[in-house]
């Protein structure tokens, strides 16, 4: 069946610095993939998505590339802030017929100032 | 427009004890679910509702039952709680299949 892996965490960085958080994906056909992000005490909120190949979502200044040859996800960021501490998780819908979301296990991010 | 909320926020309860937990959504979503999040484990899919009567098991359905009498409303019950029920329980919602979901903020049960 169709799966998400992410890298584990946590990921401590210091301001400023560059975040990758790594995302591969199995799956029947060509999802939509999207990163969602839950601050502490809080619901799942979503970051950024694309739905095809090719395809560069960005938000907040995170960007991921939907990577079909590599079956890749991964969420970039060029100068992270305190602010940005967070659960982030990588997640998949299937192209078709299905409506059932599959998330990852998330990997939570600590920035220090 | 609150989006998706959740009631209670915590609860605590002995094994064998019964609840529900509540979830409203004011976006006029068809689409509604429920998710339990453990550790390591990201969010796994209890139960889920494709419209207003409509009830579908998920990935973990075992010692939870759902309701959707109304369509802003997604009620999942526990009718004799286990210590392996304490977790985080998130309820989405989203208008169609293919659409971001939208969370509530989660209600933290602890089972003793």
């Amino acid at each position: 069946g169709d799966s998400v892996t992410q890298m584990e965490g946590p990921v401590t960085l210091s301001e400023e610095a560059f975040l990758t958080i790594n995302c591969t994906y199995t799956a029947t056909g060509y999802p939509s993939l999207f990163w969602y992000v839950q601050y502490p005490g809080e619901g799942l909120q979503l970051l950024l998505k694309a739905t095809k190949a090719d395809d560069k979502g960005s938000n907040k200044g995170f960007e991921a590339t939907y990577r079909k040859e590599t079956t890749s996800f991964h969420l970039e960021k060029g100068s992270v802030q305190v602010s940005d501490s967070a659960v982030y998780f990588c997640a998949s819908l299937p192209a078709t017929g299905g409506f059932k979301t599959i998330f990852g296990a998330g990997t939570r991010l600590f920035v220090k100032a | 427009n609150a989006g998706v909320t959740q009631t209670p926020k915590f609860r605590v309860l002995k094994t064998g004890q019964s609840m529900t937990l509540l979830c409203a959504q004011d976006m006029n979503h068809e689409y509604m679910y429920w998710y339990r999040q453990d550790p390591g484990m990201g969010l796994r899919l209890i139960h889920y509702s494709v419209g207003e009567g409509t009830t579908a098991k998920g990935e973990v359905p075992d010692g939870y039952n759902v309701s959707r009498l109304k369509k802003q409303n997604f009620l999942l019950g526990l009718e004799s709680a286990a210590p392996s029920q304490t977790s985080v329980y998130f309820c989405a919602s989203s208008k169609e299949a293919s659409k971001q979901q939208f969370f509530g903020p989660g209600t933290r049960l602890t089972v003793l």
